[in-house]
């Protein structure tokens, strides 16, 4: 497989469940981050990794939990959701160096997530 | 605070029509970046260009043309002969100069519909 690929691709849920959403990158970077879309709204920065460690928690609710384990992978905990949170989570990466130019990200095709 | 605006949240055209789509932007920083991102049907955005705010001039790609003017905070992107399979949502971005990850901060995204 190639680039960023997210698992699953549509997810439904009760306010009640625990559940968490999957990120892979097949390309080596070194970011990696969790972006929240919903109907009408900015895509919203959620949280973001350089070299497996957190380096931006955008105030986000603790109903939202993230997981690095290692520079590829990418996890989103989800437990005791709420209606609103139901949106399209994209996942991205990037290989940013240290010069402070960013370069482009890559996106993978998200997940549906509808909270009942 | 980092805004970007893109005002016209949705645009029909017929095929082979010129189109721009029009983004605004806002920061306090001398030193930034812009980018715009193509998101398809299939979820994932896909990226199209990223210019620095040092240089100004605009940039052609094939039927694709951006117009950056510091002067008027503005990145504009054209389309020239536009196709049905440029129908998409186009996100407008901006990001700081930071170092190890980047924070982009997105425009609420312009819908193009291209009829045949």
């Amino acid at each position: 497989e190639t680039g960023v690929t997210q698992t699953p691709r549509h997810l439904v849920m009760g306010m009640t469940n625990k559940k968490s959403l999957k990120c892979e990158q097949h390309l080596g970077h070194n970011a990696m981050y969790w972006y929240k879309q919903s109907a009408k709204k900015p895509l919203e920065l959620m949280f973001v990794y350089n070299f497996k460690e957190q380096t931006e928690n955008n105030s986000v609710p603790s109903r939202f939990s993230p997981e690095c384990p290692n520079s590829s992978h990418l996890f989103l905990h989800l437990h005791t959701l709420q209606p609103e949170d139901s949106a399209l989570y994209l996942c991205a990466s990037s290989q940013e160096s240290g010069s402070g130019r960013p370069n482009e990200q890559f996106f993978g095709p998200g997940t549906r997530l509808t909270v009942l | 605070a980092q805004k970007v605006t893109q005002a016209q949240t949705e645009i029909s055209v017929v095929e082979k029509e010129d189109v721009t789509l029009d983004c605004v932007y806002e920061t306090r920083d001398t030193t930034y970046y812009l980018f715009w991102y193509k998101q398809p049907p299939s979820g994932e955005l896909v990226f199209l260009i990223r210019r620095n705010s040092f240089d100004e001039q605009n940039e052609i790609s094939g039927r694709y043309s951006w117009n950056f003017q510091k002067s008027t905070s503005s990145f504009n992107f054209t389309i020239t002969a536009s196709q049905v399979v440029d129908s998409a949502v186009y996100f407008c971005a901006l990001s700081e100069a930071r170092k190890g990850f980047q924070k982009l901060v997105f425009g609420t995204g312009t819908r193009l519909l291209v009829s045949p």
